[in-house]
Protein backbone atom coordinates (compact mmCIF):
# COMPACT_ATOMS: atom_id res chain seq x y z
CA UNK A 1 0.00 0.00 0.00
CA UNK A 2 1.27 3.08 -0.96
CA UNK A 3 1.49 6.34 1.83
CA UNK A 4 -0.42 8.31 -0.14
CA UNK A 5 -2.92 7.34 -2.57
CA UNK A 6 -4.58 9.31 -5.58
CA UNK A 7 -6.80 8.52 -8.05
CA UNK A 8 -4.55 9.40 -11.50
CA UNK A 9 -7.02 10.92 -13.70
CA UNK A 10 -7.86 12.74 -15.60
CA UNK A 11 -11.08 14.05 -13.62
CA UNK A 12 -12.96 16.66 -16.09
CA UNK A 13 -15.50 19.11 -14.88
CA UNK A 14 -17.05 21.53 -16.25
CA UNK A 15 -16.26 25.83 -15.81
CA UNK A 16 -18.34 26.43 -13.37
CA UNK A 17 -18.92 23.26 -11.54
CA UNK A 18 -17.50 21.60 -8.37
CA UNK A 19 -13.91 19.97 -8.69
CA UNK A 20 -13.67 17.08 -5.92
CA UNK A 21 -10.33 15.78 -5.93
CA UNK A 22 -9.97 13.01 -3.02
CA UNK A 23 -6.36 11.69 -1.29
CA UNK A 24 -5.99 8.70 1.33
CA UNK A 25 -2.48 8.17 3.58
CA UNK A 26 -1.49 4.92 5.50
CA UNK A 27 0.35 6.55 8.32
CA UNK A 28 -1.97 7.27 11.52
CA UNK A 29 0.55 9.73 13.25
CA UNK A 30 0.20 11.70 9.79
CA UNK A 31 0.09 15.64 11.61
CA UNK A 32 -0.16 17.81 8.56
CA UNK A 33 -1.85 17.48 5.07
CA UNK A 34 -1.17 19.70 1.75
CA UNK A 35 -2.37 20.29 -1.46
CA UNK A 36 -0.13 21.19 -4.34
CA UNK A 37 -0.83 22.87 -8.08
CA UNK A 38 1.70 21.85 -10.45
CA UNK A 39 0.86 23.04 -14.48
CA UNK A 40 2.38 21.50 -17.06
CA UNK A 41 6.15 21.72 -16.79
CA UNK A 42 6.04 23.86 -13.95
CA UNK A 43 7.06 23.18 -10.21
CA UNK A 44 4.38 22.35 -7.60
CA UNK A 45 3.50 25.32 -5.95
CA UNK A 46 1.41 25.34 -2.05
CA UNK A 47 -2.11 26.35 -2.21
CA UNK A 48 -3.82 24.44 0.68
CA UNK A 49 -2.58 22.76 4.20
CA UNK A 50 -4.97 21.77 6.91
CA UNK A 51 -4.07 20.33 10.36
CA UNK A 52 -7.08 19.52 11.91
CA UNK A 53 -10.41 17.84 11.19
CA UNK A 54 -12.79 19.38 9.40
CA UNK A 55 -13.13 22.31 6.60
CA UNK A 56 -10.71 24.73 5.52
CA UNK A 57 -11.84 27.11 3.08
CA UNK A 58 -9.66 29.87 1.23
CA UNK A 59 -11.45 31.07 -1.86
CA UNK A 60 -12.39 29.04 -3.79
CA UNK A 61 -10.47 26.17 -2.57
CA UNK A 62 -12.02 24.04 0.21
CA UNK A 63 -9.24 21.64 2.17
CA UNK A 64 -11.46 18.89 3.82
CA UNK A 65 -9.48 16.70 6.68
CA UNK A 66 -10.97 13.28 8.67
CA UNK A 67 -8.38 11.70 10.73
CA UNK A 68 -10.42 8.53 11.81
CA UNK A 69 -10.75 7.80 8.23
CA UNK A 70 -7.47 9.31 7.20
CA UNK A 71 -8.59 10.83 3.98
CA UNK A 72 -8.01 14.33 2.71
CA UNK A 73 -10.12 16.28 0.14
CA UNK A 74 -10.21 19.58 -2.17
CA UNK A 75 -12.76 21.25 -3.12
CA UNK A 76 -12.37 23.99 -5.87
CA UNK A 77 -15.64 25.93 -6.68
CA UNK A 78 -16.68 27.83 -9.59
CA UNK A 79 -13.69 26.05 -11.81
CA UNK A 80 -12.12 28.15 -14.13
CA UNK A 81 -10.02 26.89 -17.03
CA UNK A 82 -6.71 28.15 -15.08
CA UNK A 83 -7.68 25.47 -12.71
CA UNK A 84 -6.40 22.97 -15.29
CA UNK A 85 -3.70 21.45 -13.61
CA UNK A 86 -2.36 18.32 -11.89
CA UNK A 87 -2.91 18.54 -8.02
CA UNK A 88 -0.55 16.67 -5.60
CA UNK A 89 -1.73 15.84 -1.86
CA UNK A 90 1.21 15.66 0.87
CA UNK A 91 1.46 14.27 4.27
CA UNK A 92 3.74 15.43 6.83
CA UNK A 93 4.50 13.57 10.36
CA UNK A 94 6.29 15.30 12.89
CA UNK A 95 9.60 15.86 11.14
CA UNK A 96 9.91 18.53 7.70
CA UNK A 97 9.76 15.50 5.33
CA UNK A 98 6.86 15.81 3.45
CA UNK A 99 5.18 12.73 1.06
CA UNK A 100 3.46 13.32 -1.78
CA UNK A 101 0.81 11.00 -4.02
CA UNK A 102 1.72 10.99 -7.49
CA UNK A 103 -1.41 13.42 -8.71
CA UNK A 104 -4.62 13.63 -9.79
CA UNK A 105 -4.71 15.30 -13.38
CA UNK A 106 -7.97 18.19 -13.08
CA UNK A 107 -9.38 19.37 -16.66
CA UNK A 108 -11.56 21.98 -16.70
CA UNK A 109 -13.52 22.01 -19.86
CA UNK A 110 -14.99 25.58 -20.87
CA UNK B 1 13.11 37.75 -3.72
CA UNK B 2 14.55 35.88 -6.02
CA UNK B 3 12.55 32.26 -5.33
CA UNK B 4 14.56 29.24 -5.08
CA UNK B 5 17.41 28.70 -8.06
CA UNK B 6 18.33 25.78 -9.86
CA UNK B 7 20.86 25.51 -12.76
CA UNK B 8 21.22 23.61 -15.26
CA UNK B 9 17.37 24.08 -16.36
CA UNK B 10 18.02 21.41 -18.76
CA UNK B 11 20.86 18.86 -18.86
CA UNK B 12 21.17 16.38 -21.47
CA UNK B 13 24.25 13.30 -20.99
CA UNK B 14 25.27 10.34 -21.88
CA UNK B 15 25.35 7.66 -19.99
CA UNK B 16 27.98 7.55 -17.70
CA UNK B 17 28.88 10.54 -17.07
CA UNK B 18 28.94 12.41 -14.50
CA UNK B 19 25.85 15.23 -13.93
CA UNK B 20 26.39 17.86 -11.61
CA UNK B 21 22.98 19.65 -10.17
CA UNK B 22 22.55 23.01 -8.59
CA UNK B 23 20.52 24.91 -6.22
CA UNK B 24 20.34 28.21 -4.20
CA UNK B 25 17.72 27.95 -1.33
CA UNK B 26 15.78 31.17 -0.16
CA UNK B 27 17.80 33.46 1.61
CA UNK B 28 17.26 32.53 5.33
CA UNK B 29 15.58 29.39 4.57
CA UNK B 30 17.10 26.60 7.07
CA UNK B 31 16.12 23.47 5.27
CA UNK B 32 16.30 22.52 1.88
CA UNK B 33 15.27 19.39 -0.22
CA UNK B 34 15.93 17.63 -3.19
CA UNK B 35 12.79 15.95 -5.12
CA UNK B 36 12.79 13.64 -8.40
CA UNK B 37 9.48 13.52 -10.18
CA UNK B 38 8.90 10.57 -13.12
CA UNK B 39 5.87 9.94 -14.45
CA UNK B 40 5.78 6.16 -13.31
CA UNK B 41 6.92 6.81 -9.37
CA UNK B 42 5.39 10.85 -8.95
CA UNK B 43 7.38 13.33 -6.87
CA UNK B 44 10.13 11.14 -4.30
CA UNK B 45 12.05 13.16 -1.79
CA UNK B 46 15.98 11.87 -2.38
CA UNK B 47 17.64 13.87 0.48
CA UNK B 48 17.26 16.93 2.92
CA UNK B 49 19.43 18.99 4.94
CA UNK B 50 18.59 21.15 7.80
CA UNK B 51 21.28 23.95 9.08
CA UNK B 52 23.31 22.18 6.43
CA UNK B 53 23.54 19.14 7.80
CA UNK B 54 21.90 15.80 5.90
CA UNK B 55 18.78 14.72 8.03
CA UNK B 56 17.53 12.62 6.16
CA UNK B 57 18.73 10.50 2.91
CA UNK B 58 16.91 7.49 2.46
CA UNK B 59 15.36 8.12 -0.24
CA UNK B 60 18.66 8.25 -2.36
CA UNK B 61 18.59 5.49 -4.62
CA UNK B 62 21.89 4.33 -4.63
CA UNK B 63 25.48 4.94 -4.08
CA UNK B 64 25.79 6.73 -7.49
CA UNK B 65 23.64 9.40 -5.94
CA UNK B 66 25.45 12.34 -3.68
CA UNK B 67 24.42 15.62 -2.47
CA UNK B 68 26.28 17.74 -0.49
CA UNK B 69 25.47 20.89 1.15
CA UNK B 70 28.44 23.16 2.33
CA UNK B 71 27.12 26.53 3.44
CA UNK B 72 23.53 27.61 3.71
CA UNK B 73 23.24 29.19 0.65
CA UNK B 74 24.27 26.72 -1.85
CA UNK B 75 23.64 22.95 -2.43
CA UNK B 76 24.41 19.99 -4.97
CA UNK B 77 23.22 16.97 -6.18
CA UNK B 78 25.64 14.74 -8.05
CA UNK B 79 25.12 11.70 -10.16
CA UNK B 80 28.36 9.80 -10.96
CA UNK B 81 27.77 7.78 -13.25
CA UNK B 82 24.65 8.61 -14.68
CA UNK B 83 21.90 6.23 -16.15
CA UNK B 84 19.37 6.37 -18.48
CA UNK B 85 16.79 5.79 -15.56
CA UNK B 86 17.84 8.56 -13.94
CA UNK B 87 16.09 10.58 -16.61
CA UNK B 88 13.86 12.68 -14.56
CA UNK B 89 13.09 16.37 -13.27
CA UNK B 90 14.75 17.18 -10.31
CA UNK B 91 13.53 20.31 -7.89
CA UNK B 92 15.02 21.65 -5.30
CA UNK B 93 13.10 23.19 -2.54
CA UNK B 94 13.69 25.16 0.71
CA UNK B 95 11.69 26.25 4.21
CA UNK B 96 11.97 28.19 6.91
CA UNK B 97 11.49 25.68 10.18
CA UNK B 98 10.42 27.13 12.87
CA UNK B 99 7.74 29.45 11.15
CA UNK B 100 4.18 27.69 10.77
CA UNK B 101 3.12 26.54 8.28
CA UNK B 102 6.37 24.77 7.12
CA UNK B 103 6.05 25.85 3.57
CA UNK B 104 8.15 24.38 1.11
CA UNK B 105 9.15 26.83 -1.96
CA UNK B 106 10.09 25.16 -5.07
CA UNK B 107 12.40 25.73 -7.77
CA UNK B 108 11.94 25.75 -11.53
CA UNK B 109 13.55 22.11 -11.46
CA UNK B 110 15.97 20.69 -13.68
CA UNK B 111 15.16 18.31 -16.96
CA UNK B 112 17.35 15.50 -16.74
CA UNK B 113 17.78 13.58 -19.57
CA UNK B 114 20.58 10.70 -20.06
CA UNK B 115 20.95 8.98 -23.03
Amino acid sequence: QKEVEQNSGPLSVPEGAIASLNCTYSDRVSQSFFWYRQYSGKSPELIMSIYSNGDKEDGRFTAQLNKASQYVSLLIRDSQPSDSATYLCAVKRGNEKLTFGTGTRLTIIP
Amino acid sequence: DAGVIQSPRHEVTEMGQEVTLRCKPISGHNSLFWYRQTMMRGLELLIYFNNNVPIDDSGMPEDRFSAKMPNASFSTLKIQPSEPRDSAVYFCASSFQGKPPPRQYFGPGTRLTVT
